[in-house]
């Protein structure tokens, strides 16, 4: 079975540009969760879909959004990018309960300039 | 965001040893706990978890110990070898949402 996979891999944007990622969960999987991962704030929470809703988000601003389609592919987008928003960008899916395990893509290397 | 700190201390050990790694989590209503692994340029890679009406549980080469009296998580890992290396993390969350809240992470590196 396929893991998860996140494009593009690594992107570099300027200051006040926008961005999209692209994560294509495990089949199957109907909870796609993402996370900013810096070497200064570690791991955290950005938010999480299922069945296309949004239902669970973390103390981000709301530059950073979301959207899951039918097909449980999800995407996120920066708006207004800062220096500040460069980091890896991780994706993870899970079936749907919060027991099930989450299994994470290899992540997208944002770098703002 | 959330802070999970800034500071990722480092476990050096011998090929062969066994390796203890600790984690202290946050929040007390936490019920669910999970170990990742992160090598350098790939995502973090499940390893074991553990749920709160559990103190012990082992998989293959590892074991997780939760002692929820002082919000106490470890990882041990048996006969430790290279492919080891790497960064470990310690997750919490809780029902209601596929939130995790992650340790700051802890390096290990195995010496050959």
């Amino acid at each position: 079975k396929a893991g998860v996979t996140q494009t593009p891999r690594y992107l570099i944007k300027t200051r006040g540009q926008q961005v999209t990622l692209s994560c294509s969960p495990i089949s199957g999987h109907r909870s796609v969760s993402w996370y900013q991962q810096t070497p200064g704030q570690g791991l955290q929470f950005l938010f999480e879909y299922f069945s296309e809703t949004q239902r669970n988000k973390g103390n981000f601003p709301g530059r950073f959004s979301g959207r899951q389609f039918s097909n449980s592919r999800s995407e996120m987008n920066v708006s207004t990018l800062e220096l500040g928003d460069s980091a890896l960008y991780l994706c993870a899916s899970s079936l749907a309960a919060y027991t099930d395990t989450q299994y994470f893509g290899p992540g997208t290397r944002l770098t703002v300039l | 965001g959330e802070s999970v700190g800034l500071h990722l201390p480092t476990l050096s050990v011998q090929e062969g040893d066994n390796s203890i790694i600790n984690c202290a989590y946050s929040n007390s209503a936490s019920d669910y706990f999970i170990w990742y692994k992160q090598e350098s340029g790939k995502g973090p890679q499940f390893i074991i978890d553990i749920r709160s009406n559990m103190d012990k549980r082992q998989g293959q080469r590892v074991t997780v110990l939760l002692n929820k009296t002082v919000k106490h998580l470890s990882l041990q890992i048996a006969a430790t070898q290279p492919g080891d290396s790497a960064v470990y993390f310690c997750a919490e969350t809780m029902e209601y949402g596929n939130k995790l809240v992650f340790g700051a992470g802890t390096i290990l590196r195995v010496k050959s």
